[in-house]
């Protein structure tokens, strides 16, 4: 089935600090999602995608929709503790039709360095 | 307005045993999708309903889980037998529609499956 591959599966950051992440999948998705998960709680939407080489920010985030169709990265910038917790990128993939379905890559586990 | 409401949030079990998780959709969302998350996973794609039918049941892992949807709203996720592997969390989530551009699906906050 189609697959995407997240990147970096985990990282610490230091408050102040910028962070990256990315997606990359062999397939074209029609748009792209991220969302952030807290333990104990369903994934939150951050920023979505719908237009190749589209970047989009949400307060300090910053996301971009490869021009491939088959790539996307999210970026944080000046990091706080309250960004430490799970980020998922999702795809979402058209069956025909209009009809789709998001795949969601692995995840990037974000913790404070110790 | 109310988001996506799940229950139980923790359900313990035993081996062999059937359980019934429940989704509550967010009011006038038409699809419905469930989740597997099992830990320090991703989200494992279950099956997912377009009003009360489910046009893709291909996540479904084997043939002793099986999902329902009635008035458009409501959705019960059934595993019979329940083994070990099938531990982990389950997420429910809605999106407005499921066709088109758009596909914001809106997540619940889970319930965490545990099975002895």
């Amino acid at each position: 089935g189609q697959q995407l591959n997240q990147s970096p599966q985990s990282m610490f950051i230091q408050e102040g600090e910028d962070v990256s992440m990315n997606c990359t999948s062999s397939s074209i998705f029609n748009t792209w999602l991220w969302y952030k998960q807290d333990p104990g709680e369903g994934p939150v939407l951050l920023i979505a995608l719908y237009k190749a080489g589209e970047l989009t920010s949400n307060g300090r985030l910053t996301a971009q929709f490869g021009i491939t169709r088959k790539d996307s990265f999210l970026n944080i910038s000046a990091s706080i503790p309250i960004d430490v917790g799970i980020y998922f990128c999702a795809g979402l993939l058209y069956y025909g039709g209009s009809q789709g379905n998001l795949i969601f890559g692995k995840g990037t586990k974000l913790s404070v360095k110790p | 307005g109310a988001g996506v409401s799940q229950s139980p949030s923790n359900k313990v079990t035993e081996k062999g045993k059937d359980v019934e998780l429940r989704c509550d959709p967010i009011s006038g969302h038409t699809a419905l999708y469930w989740y597997r998350q099992s830990l320090g996973q991703g989200l494992e794609f279950l099956i997912y309903f377009q009003g009360n039918s489910a046009p893709d049941k291909s996540g479904l892992p084997s043939d002793r889980f099986s999902a329902e949807r009635t008035g458009g709203s409501v959705s019960t996720l059934t595993i019979q037998r329940t083994q070990q592997e099938d531990s982990a969390v389950y997420l429910c989530a809605s999106s407005l529609f499921a066709a088109g551009a758009v596909n914001e699906q809106f997540f619940g906050p889970g319930t965490r499956l545990t099975v002895l």
